[in-house]
């Protein structure tokens, strides 16, 4: 079955520190990419996806690049700042060998990070 | 637009209490999602709808019934509460559109706590 594996957290940085989230999948089909964040009191909001192989997504000054060879997608970004302070999540997206997605998303169990000034 | 919008945003329920939560969305969107997030874990999903008047149970069926009247509404129902039903819900929808992946959009999440 699907699964999504996300470092641990909680991770606490610095502002301006650079940022690395893990994770990493295994799918049976061809997935599809992505990162939720979640501020706190909120629901979950998508920041960023990859469709296929190769493709980076980004927003924000975030960035995950779609790595199939090590089943990877892990979230960066250079200079994180206070209000970046969040849950983050990686789903994924099955897409069956014909195309067509299966629309249910599996998500890893979140990463919290706290952003100090 | 208002999006994805869910009442209550908390409730005490009492074991073997019942109680409905409410989920809307304006979007116009045919898929709809009903998730529980517990401390320290990701999402499960509970139920899911494609369309109106069709429903199939995710991962977590357990003690919930759902029902898709309308494109707009999808109450998650909760017939016997019990304390393992504590837990934060989430209600999504997303519009599918042939192969193309679907971004989910998320309500703001009802806190239920059974005592």
């Amino acid at each position: 079955g699907n699964s999504v594996t996300q470092m641990e957290g909680p991770v606490t940085l610095s502002e301006e520190a650079f940022l690395t989230i893990n994770c990493t999948y295994t799918a049976t089909g061809y997935p599809s990419l992505f990162w939720y964040v979640q501020y706190p009191g909120e629901g979950l909001q998508l920041l960023l996806k990859a469709t296929k192989a190769d493709d980076k997504g980004s927003n924000k000054g975030f960035e995950a690049t779609y790595r199939k060879e090590t089943t990877s997608f892990h979230l960066e970004k250079g200079s994180v700042q206070v209000s970046d302070s969040a849950v983050y999540f990686c789903a994924l997206s099955d897409r069956g060998r014909s195309g067509g997605s299966n629309y249910k998303l599996t998500f890893g169990k979140g990463t919290l990070l706290t952003v100090n000034p | 637009n208002a999006g994805v919008t869910q009442t209550p945003k908390f409730r005490i329920l009492k074991i073997g209490q019942s109680m409905t939560l409410q989920c809307t969305q304006d979007m116009n969107h045919n898929y709809m999602y009903w998730y529980r997030q517990d401390p320290g874990m990701g999402l499960k999903l509970i139920y899911y709808s494609v369309g109106a008047g069709i429903t199939d149970k995710g991962e977590v069926p357990n003690g919930y019934n759902v029902s898709r009247s309308t494109t707009e509404d999808f109450p998650l129902r909760l017939e016997l509460a019990a304390p393992s039903q504590t837990s934060v819900y989430f209600c999504a929808s997303s519009l599918r559109q042939g192969g193309v992946s679907d971004t989910q959009y998320f309500g703001p999440g009802t806190r239920l706590t059974v005592l």
